[in-house]
Order: C-alpha cells, then structure tokens, then sequence
C-alpha cells in the first residue's frame, strides 16, 4: 500500500524564522511530488517535482526532490502569519494522489 | 478560486438516506478525482474518472459510486449514510492523470 509520511506534524515558529518540512514516500509507479497549502477549506497547488535534484522556486517557498532517497522537503524562508495553514505532501502515481496527513505550521507575529 | 466548483457547501442528512454530490471541473479539464477527507485518515482518494470513463478506484464503499457525465461535470452519489461517513468531500480535476490536480471547495457532509 502506498504511504507518504509528513514531519513534524505540527510547528510553531515567529515571524521571519525559516521553516523546513519534510516528506517521504512510497508509492508505488512514481510519476510526482506534490505539495499543498490547506488554509480553511480547499487545498491550493504550491508544487509539482518529477525530476529529482532539481529546485522549485516560487517567492519565498521552494522544493527540491530526492528520488534515490524518495524524500521532498519544502521551505519557507521569512514566515509570515499569512503562511499559517496545513501543508500536504502528496506521491503521484498513475491514477491517483496519496496524501501525508499534513504538517501544521503556525507563524506568531 | 481553482476554477473546480462544488455543490452544495454543506449538507446534513440522516442515517440510512442518499445523497448526491455535484462537481464540475476547470475548464478544459478531463480528469475529475474525489476525496473524502475527515479528522483521524486525512484526505483519502476514492475514485477518478477520464473523460467519461472510470479510471482508478481507492478507498471507497460500495455505498458509493460516481459518474462523469459527457459534459465532464461529475457525480458523487453516497447511499445508506452512516454517521462515520461525515467528513469533507473534495473533487479535484486536472487536464490528464499525470498533471497537477486543482481542488474545488468542497462538500461538507454531517449524518446525524
């Protein structure tokens, strides 16, 4: 059965700290990493990682994939309260999302 | 706003009744996914479809099924409600099965 595991599961950190979460999977017929930011309801894309060392980089978010290691990490550098949310890492394969069950990251001004 | 639209928002029933869950995808989208997300197993994969035709199953009950409609809008139909069926539904869509999914609003359940 196909597993992804978040750490920590939950964080407090101040404001401009840097925060790094971290996710390993096991899925099987590995196609994708994704990550997710899950505020109040819906979880919104953050980012897709399909070839391993190789960086994303959005603002003040990015990822990088370890495919040999079949770990992901994401991180925030200058937090801010706005970031406050549920982060979900998910492996991709064929046909379907298999999600971590989140790390709750909670930034105090 | 993804651009995937859910109804309705909320929707309390009882034990034993049958619900439908509506679900259209963004545009140009023919993959449309469903989840069930509740407090102790987190979001769960229950079922996706392809351009009208089922792909993938995962955790989901024989009480449920769905379908996707030539217009690729979709259906979650959960009959014989329990109350641990109470959670989030989510569909989520994307443009084939091996892009990123975009998330709709979701559907909170409560069988009382």
């Amino acid at each position: 059965e196909d597993k992804v595991v978040q750490s920590p599961l939950s964080l407090v950190v101040h404001e401009g700290d840097t925060v790094t979460l971290n996710c390993s999977y096991e899925v099987t017929n590995f196609r994708s990493l994704l990550w997710y930011k899950q505020e109040k309801k819906a979880p919104t894309f953050l980012f897709m990682l399909t070839s391993s060392g190789i960086e994303k980089k959005s603002g003040r978010l990015s990822s990088i994939l370890d495919k040999k290691e079949l770990f992901s990490i994401l991180n925030i550098t200058a937090t801010q309260t706005g970031d406050s949310a549920v982060y979900l890492c998910a492996g991709g394969s064929n046909y379907k999302l298999t999600f971590g069950k989140g790390t709750l990251l909670t930034v105090n001004p | 706003d993804s651009g995937v639209t859910q109804t309705p928002k909320h929707l309390i029933t009882a034990t034993g009744q049958r619900v439908t869950l509506r679900c259209s995808p963004r545009s140009g989208d023919l993959s449309v996914y469903w989840y069930q997300q509740s407090l102790d197993q987190g979001l769960q994969f229950l079922i996706q479809y392809y351009n009208g035709e089922e792909r993938a199953k995962g955790n989901i009950l024989e009480r449920f099924s769905a379908q996707q409609f030539p217009d690729l809008h979709s259906e979650l139909n959960l009959s014989s409600l329990e109350l641990g069926d109470s959670a989030l539904y989510f569909c989520a869509s994307s443009v084939d099965q091996w892009r990123e999914q975009y998330f709709g609003p979701g559907t909170r359940l409560t069988v009382t």
